[in-house]
């Protein structure tokens, strides 16, 4: 059964700072893992989508990694904005099935 | 291009009620799945519809219910409803065939609360 791990479970960083929410998960066997944003009771927003084939992708400034050897993924926020304040997911969906995995999300709070 | 709409947004219910919630896909998407999410986890996967048919189901019981129209709209539908039923549910729409994952897309929630 798969497990996804998100490390911190919150974060407080002062505007500007750079930062790295990590995402780990057991069965290295993924078809593809993706990054969500999720602002208090809302939706999902997707953020980024790696393929199981890819190594990172890129959004303005959000960068998604993926290493599908030590199971893990990392995105790095650069230059943090008040406005990024929210959760961030990730989720793993495993080859040859539909259900993707989440992890239980990393809190972030950018004050001014 | 509209995005996924959900409603009602809130709701209110008491144990034992039955509660339909309701989710209009994206437009030109042809698989929807529902997801659970209580406060502070992330979201469980419930089911997924495609071309109005279960396409695959998560860990609920059988009182979770769900409909999907041939303008790919959808229903979720619990029954004899349990505090612990309590949480935000999230529809998400792909573009999908069978057994594959594509990105999905996901709408604004709705909260229920069981008293």
């Amino acid at each position: 059964k798969q497990e996804v791990t998100q490390i911190p479970a919150a974060l407080s960083v002062p505007e500007g700072e750079n930062l790295v929410l990590n995402c780990s998960f057991t069965d290295s066997a993924i078809y593809n893992l993706q990054w969500f944003r999720q602002d208090p009771g809302k939706g999902l927003t997707s953020l980024l989508l790696i393929q199981s084939s890819q190594r990172e992708q890129t959004s303005g400034r959000l960068n998604a990694s993926l290493d599908k050897s030590s199971g893990r993924s990392t995105l790095y926020i650069a230059a943090s904005q008040p406005g990024d304040s929210a959760t961030y997911l990730c989720a793993v969906s495993p080859r040859g099935s539909y259900i993707p995995t989440f992890g239980r999300g990393t809190s972030l709070i950018v004050h001014p | 291009e509209t995005g996924v709409t959900q409603s009602p947004t809130h709701l209110i219910k008491t144990r034992g009620q039955q509660v339909t919630l309701r989710c209009s896909s994206q437009s030109g998407h042809n698989t929807v799945s529902w997801y659970q999410q209580a406060l502070g986890q992330g979201p469980q996967f419930i089911f997924q519809y495609y071309r109005e048919e279960e396409n695959g189901r998560g860990n609920f019981p059988p009182r979770f219910s769900g409909l999907q129209f041939p303008n790919y709209s959808s229903e979720l539908n619990v029954n004899a409803l349990e505090l612990d039923d309590s949480a935000l549910y999230l529809c998400a729409s792909s573009l999908a065939g069978t057994r594959t994952y594509n990105e999905q897309f996901f709408g604004p929630g709705t909260r229920l609360t069981v008293l």
